[in-house]
């Protein structure tokens, strides 16, 4: 079955520690792929996205994700954690299937930073 | 810009009452999404538009649900009537376009209680 699995209900770094989040799909072809972050209370906020093209991409806020078309991966990192990180972080991928912009969600990653 | 505005933010109300939400997304936006967000199952894609026409409305949980996009700068979700399991946070986003690269840009959410 087509989906985008989150493995990481809950992460907690400290700040200034490095930060990766994990991200596996499932689809017959590789769908684009998204990293949207959710601060308490608020939408959700596009920090980057993968079509095609070189599979190292970076984001706002100093965010980055590779994609590994081997492990139907796509991880986003975080050289260096900020308290103002804390958030949860939801994948999301475009399966191409009918219309753009069909987007499904993982469950999300709720990051606590401790200072 | 004063972005994807949705009202109200928070609505409690009775089983068996009609709850209407609203949106306005940001002007020029061609796109309009409607999204449902529980715990238990995490965001969904309720329906979406392209120029005020309904899309896909595949996510529509039943025929208590119902949108309108009367025209390019309003929307209505109305549950008539609404149950305890109704109670989500519900998000309305807007994107330029309907292809894959338009980012989709999210409202505050409206979180529904319904007793």
């Amino acid at each position: 079955a087509q989906s985008v699995t989150q493995p990481d209900i809950h992460i907690t770094v400290s700040e200034g520690a490095s930060l990766e989040l994990r991200c596996n799909y499932s689809y017959g072809a590789t769908p684009y792929l998204f990293w949207y972050v959710q601060s308490p209370g608020q939408g959700l906020q596009l920090l980057l996205k993968y079509f095609s093209g070189d599979t190292l991409v970076q984001g706002i806020k100093g965010f980055e994700a590779e994609f590994k078309r081997s492990q139907s991966s796509f991880n986003l990192r975080k050289p260096s954690v900020h308290w103002s990180d804390a958030a949860e972080y939801f994948c999301a991928v475009d399966p191409l299937t009918g219309g753009g912009n069909k987007l499904t969600f993982g469950t999300g990653t709720q990051l606590k930073v401790e200072l | 810009d004063a972005g994807v505005i949705q009202s109200p933010r928070h609505e409690v109300t009775e089983m068996g009452q009609e709850v209407t939400l609203r949106c306005k997304p940001i002007s020029g936006h061609n796109s309009l999404f409607w999204y449902r967000q529980t715990m238990m199952r995490g965001l969904e894609l309720l329906i979406y538009f392209n120029n005020n026409v309904p899309i896909d409305d595949s996510g529509m949980p039943e025929d208590r649900f119902s949108a309108k996009m009367p025209n390019a700068s309003f929307s209505t979700l109305k549950i008539q009537p609404s149950e305890p399991r109704d109670s989500a946070v519900y998000f309305c986003a807007s994107s330029p376009g309907q292809g894959w690269d338009n980012e989709q840009f999210f409202g505050p959410g409206t979180r529904l209680t319904v007793l």
